[in-house]
């Protein structure tokens, strides 16, 4: 079946390390997405990427990494210069140019502690 | 920079009466609205709307845009406690081939 699968679905991480969250898709989707939510809010934007070996800066990328190596992943690393981590962290992926929705995984809840 | 705002941000209801949920936007490269349920985890996708004044309807669910005005309104009917969930609006913006962006969510509760 298609879908987009993240893992870990649960995270716990002592303060100071830094943590990579895996996102893969098997739509064959070229824009991928990482999102972050805190309890009883929206989502907000980290960083996202419409293609292969290329990414951009959403809305709270500080103290995120990413790559995009291959198009069907798009790992996310939390680094120790993020001062509040804990959160829950959703990947979705959409295609590119065309106007459907996205499409979400079951997200990762990181517990820092 | 862009922008999009829920409101109510809660909403409290008893089960039977009617909603409506706001979303208001302020964006370049507007392309689509699109809104989401999200009940525990992944958010699951409701409608995408893209001309302004047609009506997209879906059981007791229905939503509508307004492309002058910059805002979409998503009505639920006869409400039921499996209604309960956070509803998130969101735009596709054209941005170099799209980009994403939600509002803070509407977080419904129907009471018995």
């Amino acid at each position: 079946d298609g879908g987009i699968t993240q893992s870990p679905k649960y995270l716990f991480r002592k303060e100071g390390q830094n943590v990579t969250l895996s996102c893969e898709q098997n739509l064959n989707h070229d824009a991928m997405y990482w999102y972050r939510q805190d309890p009883g809010q929206g989502l907000r934007l980290i960083y996202y990427s419409q293609i292969v070996n290329d990414f951009q800066k959403g809305d709270i990328a500080e103290g995120y990494s990413v790559s995009r190596e291959k198009k069907e992943s798009f790992p996310l690393t939390v680094t120790s210069a993020q001062k509040n981590p804990t959160a829950f962290y959703l990947c979705a992926s959409s295609r590119t140019n065309m106007n459907t929705e996205a499409f979400f995984g079951q997200g990762t809840r990181l517990t820092v502690v | 920079e862009d922008k999009v705002v829920q409101s109510p941000l809660s909403l409290v209801v008893h089960e039977g009466d009617t909603v409506t949920l706001n979303c208001s936007y302020e964006v370049t490269n507007f392309r689509s609205l699109l809104w989401y349920k999200q009940e525990k985890k992944a958010p699951t996708f409701l409608f995408m709307l893209t001309s302004s004044g047609i009506e997209k309807k879906s059981g007791r669910l229905s939503s509508i845009l307004d492309k002058k005005e910059l805002f979409s309104i998503l009505n639920i009917t006869a409400t039921q406690t499996g209604d309960s969930a956070i509803y998130l609006c969101a735009v596709l913006i054209y941005n170099q081939g799209g980009k994403l962006i939600f509002g803070q969510g509407t977080e419904l509760s129907v009471k018995p």
